[in-house]
């Protein structure tokens, strides 16, 4: 079974500087990997969507990697601003499960002016 | 961009109630919805995948006859539970998959509806 694990759980940095996300998963035959931010109480927006066929997206400040071989993504967001406040999960869709997403515990990012 | 509700977005009920929640895709025909069920400071579990004009797929642990799925077109999904229980307070959330960008398979998610059973 596809496990999923975000780390760190929680992190608080100033403004301005640059956000480092993580996300592992233990199964590598992926079909695709999706990024989202959740604020309280609210449902998902979605960030970026990396095909298993991809390397990375972007989409403005946000940059997201994929090592399939590893079993890893990062999700680089730039100048951090205090609305970049939110939790942030990644969910991962198996190549045998195509279209159920396995979540992440998620990271609780808080960014202080 | 591609639009998920759901309503209601919050629904208080008594203990032993049937509760109703729509899953609506706005722009865009959905094959495909999945419901997701997240307690406080966790993430989120997928309950079961919805699919038009067919019965409901369910997660292992998901009692089929305690939280039914209907996907009777292809912009509505909905999930009822019947005879709630506190235990079944949570917070619902909804996913579709847009039948266009099938081959994408990026899920569009809805807003939530928190339910509380007294």
């Amino acid at each position: 079974k596809q496990e999923v694990t975000q780390i760190p759980a929680a992190l608080s940095v100033p403004e301005g500087e640059n956000l480092v996300l993580n996300c592992s998963f233990t199964d590598s035959a992926i079909y695709n990997l999706q990024w989202f931010r959740q604020d309280p109480g609210k449902g998902l927006t979605s960030l970026l969507l990396i095909q298993s066929s991809q390397r990375e997206q972007t989409s403005g400040r946000l940059n997201a990697s994929l090592d399939k071989s590893s079993g890893r993504s990062t999700l680089y967001i730039a100048a951090s601003q205090p609305g970049d406040s939110a939790t942030y999960l990644c969910a991962v869709s198996g190549a045998r499960s195509w279209g159920k997403f396995q979540f992440g515990a998620g990271t609780q990012v808080v960014v202080t002016p | 961009g591609a639009v998920v509700s759901q309503h209601p977005s919050w629904v208080i009920c008594k203990s032993g109630t049937s509760v109703k929640i729509e899953c609506r895709s706005l722009d865009f025909q959905a094959t495909t919805m999945f419901w997701y069920r997240q307690f406080p400071k966790q993430s989120l579990m997928l309950m079961a995948t919805s699919n038009e004009g067919s019965k409901a797929t369910y997660e292992q642990g998901v009692e089929k006859d305690k939280f039914l799925i209907n996907h009777a077109s292809l912009t509505l999904s909905t999930l009822t539970v019947t005879s709630a229980h506190p235990e079944d307070s949570s917070f619902y959330i909804c996913s579709a998959r847009d039948k266009g960008l099938a081959g994408v398979g990026e899920q569009f998610f809805g807003p939530g509806t928190r339910l509380t059973v007294l």
